[in-house]
């Protein structure tokens, strides 16, 4: 089954608001990478979190890794159509380092 | 740099027919994944070379499906006979090395359909 579970599993946003998705791991991850892909799209790598608490940004997102590093986070703000896509994170747990993704949340924007 | 090529785009085929992927990760690197991705949820791993050996083959059906990398650059992952459930779009992926830190390169993926 999913290793990491992603919270939600749809977002429907209104152009120029913000959002947060989750995703959750039982386990402690030795690191975290999230991905983007669009309709009909494959997936391609955004950013990677490794240390605990850590925060990074790209221009609107920015992405949180848990400080227990069993959760993060990815908000982005003031949302535009080109944000649409399936946003993944990829976990991988600390005794093993195996990646694996989560279910993926899909956003959608209204103009 | 050119990217993960894969071939077929599509494929259509009817149960317990056979068929093939093929994959050409990017070059140097020595890491290829194979990844099945179901509609509506994410990529989940098939198997992982490191150059020409297997990393991780655990959630393989080994019973159908067969993968391999001879000569540690190309692949080609087969399913024989093919059910109805293999529906999917199936994803290669390379990085530089096999542990988890690295970045993935995905290629554009084969969209199967079993009928």
């Amino acid at each position: 089954g999913q290793q990491v579970m992603q919270i939600p599993q749809y977002q429907h946003v209104q152009e120029g608001e913000d959002f947060t998705t989750y995703c959750n791991s039982s386990t402690t991850l030795s690191n975290i990478q999230w991905y983007k892909q669009r309709p009909g799209g494959h997936p391609v790598f955004l950013i990677q979190l490794v240390k605990s608490g850590e925060v990074k940004k790209q221009k609107r997102l920015t992405f949180q890794f848990g400080e227990a590093k069993k959760n993060s986070s990815l908000h982005i703000t003031a949302t535009q159509t080109t944000d649409v896509g399936t946003y993944f994170c990829a976990g991988a747990r600390s005794n093993d380092y195996k990646l694996s993704f989560g279910a993926g949340t899909t956003v959608t924007v209204r103009a | 740099e050119a990217g993960v090529a894969q071939s077929p785009r599509y494929k259509i085929i009817e149960k317990r027919q056979s068929v093939a992927f093929w994959c050409n990760p990017i070059s140097g690197h020595a890491t290829l994944y194979w990844y099945q991705q179901i509609l509506g949820q994410g990529p989940k791993l098939l198997i992982q070379f490191q150059n020409n050996g297997v990393v991780d083959d655990s959630q393989l059906p080994k019973d159908r499906f067969s993968a391999e990398r001879l000569k540690g650059v190309d692949s080609t992952l087969k399913i024989q006979p093919a059910k109805l459930e293999d529906s999917a779009v199936y994803l290669c992926a390379s990085s530089k090395t096999s542990d988890s830190y690295n970045e993935q390169f995905f290629g554009p993926g084969t969209r199967l359909t079993v009928l």
